[in-house]
């Protein structure tokens, strides 16, 4: 069956340190990933896109890898700061999906960054 | 810009009783849809509307009706609430196409007893 997976316990590090958080995924085929942000009561905010001939995308102290031999994206979190604190949500958008932007999302990581 | 907006924040229902939840944007996207959250799940499609006039269903549409009313405003309608619908209601856009991030709005709270 088709599976996109984030680590269900939550990723606590200190504050400085870089937050590594893991999407995998079974079955798919994606042109493209994209990582979100959500703050507990509000809805997700896009943090980065890549597709799947690129292997890595940066945005600031951002970083996303895209590996689809291991079916595996990485995001990276640089000198993280506790305002970095949120639930990370990872969603592909499947090879035929129509030309429309259907994603498929996974429930997420949570990530507690500690003074 | 507002963004995307959603009415209401809260909803208590009773069972059997029918609401619309109402979601609108103002960036001129051609895509809306309707997801719904719950706990330890991910993200969950319902509805889709790809370009006005057109509307799909997603992972999850049973229960559900929607309507894109025009451009900027796409409503989802409980005929019959029931207490598996408890759950937090989210609409996006997006510009279409595959490679557009989706713009979510701040989302429904839905109880249903």
């Amino acid at each position: 069956s088709q599976k996109i997976e984030q680590n269900s316990e939550a990723l606590n590090i200190q504050e400085g340190k870089t937050a590594t958080l893991t999407c995998n995924y079974t079955n798919y085929s994606p042109a493209y990933l994209q990582w979100y942000r959500q703050d507990p009561g509000r809805g997700p905010v896009f943090l980065l896109l890549i597709r799947e001939n690129e292997k890595e995308k940066r945005k600031e102290r951002l970083k996303v890898t895209f590996d689809t031999t291991l079916k595996q994206s990485l995001f990276h979190i640089t000198a993280s700061q506790p305002a970095d604190s949120a639930t990370y949500l990872c969603a592909l958008v499947p090879t035929r999906s129509g030309g429309y932007n259907k994603l498929i999302f996974g429930a997420g990581t949570r990530l507690a960054v500690h003074p | 810009n507002a963004g995307v907006t959603q009415t209401p924040k809260f909803q208590v229902l009773k069972t059997g009783q029918s609401m619309t939840l109402q979601c609108a944007q103002d960036m001129n996207h051609n895509s809306m849809y309707w997801y719904r959250q719950d706990p330890g799940m991910g993200l969950r499609l319902i509805y889709y509307s790809a370009s006005e006039g057109t509307t799909d269903k997603g992972e999850v549409p049973n229960g559900y009706n929607v309507s894109r009313l025009n451009k900027r405003e796409f409503s989802l309608r409980l005929e019959s609430a029931a207490p598996s619908q408890t759950s937090v209601y989210f609409c996006a856009s997006s510009e279409g196409g595959l490679a557009y991030e989706q713009y979510f709005g701040p989302g429904t709270r839905l109880t249903v007893t």
